[in-house]
């Protein structure tokens, strides 16, 4: 059974520093990691999806890595602002029809 | 493109009450999925759809819970009876199929049971 693991569970750090997220995985037959973004009391938005042959994906200040062989990813951050602050998630998808396996997240908080 | 909506957005019953949920996916996501989100916790699947038929309930508590999806499109959750742990967040997500393509997560309902 597929075990999603976020390190660390939360991080509260100065506004304009760079950062990331960690996420393990134990199985490594993936077809895909998905990185979330949660607010509070607000549903998930989609920020980077890196198919499982690729070894990054980029969007704007974000850039996400797999090492799908190791069962890693990292979540890179760029100059942080508060705006930044929420839950972010990590999510597997596997090669049975186990849908999207989450970790509990990464509770973040920037400091103006 | 229009996202993933969901109804309602809020609701509070009291236990052994029954509720509903409904969920439109995005217009062509052939597959649908229901999570529940336990406050501190990561989503975690109930049921996934491939059009209209059920390809995974195993973690659906199917005493109490129900699921369908009509025609292939919209789909409702249902609980009966709810308990006090049935307090959560339910989240409806689509995809265009069931591997390879990402998932689009609807704001979901927050069920508070009292």
């Amino acid at each position: 059974k597929q075990e999603v693991t976020q390190i660390p569970a939360a991080l509260s750090v100065p506004e304009g520093e760079n950062l990331v997220l960690n996420c393990s995985f134990t199985d490594s037959a993936i077809y895909n990691l998905q990185w979330f973004r949660q607010d509070p009391g607000k549903g998930l938005t989609s920020l980077l999806l890196i198919q499982s042959s690729q070894r990054e994906q980029t969007s704007g200040r974000l850039n996400a890595s797999l090492d799908k062989s190791s069962g890693r990813s990292t979540l890179y951050i760029a100059a942080s602002q508060p705006g930044d602050s929420a839950t972010y998630l990590c999510a597997v998808l596997g090669g049975g029809a186990d849908g999207l396996t989450f970790g509990k997240g990464t509770h973040l908080i920037i400091q103006p | 493109e229009a996202g993933v909506a969901q109804s309602p957005r809020y609701k509070i019953i009291e236990k052994r009450q029954s509720v509903a949920f409904w969920c439109n996916p995005i217009s062509g996501h052939a597959t649908l999925y229901w999570y529940q989100q336990i406050l501190g916790q990561g989503p975690k699947l109930l049921i996934q759809f491939q059009n209209n038929g059920v390809v995974d309930d195993s973690q659906l508590p199917k005493d109490r819970f129900s699921a369908e999806r009509l025609k292939g499109v919209d789909s409702t959750l249902k609980i009966q009876p709810a308990k006090l742990e049935d307090s959560a967040v339910y989240l409806c997500a689509s995809s265009l199929e069931l591997l390879g393509s990402g998932y689009t997560f609807g704001s979901g309902t927050r069920l508070t049971v009292v």
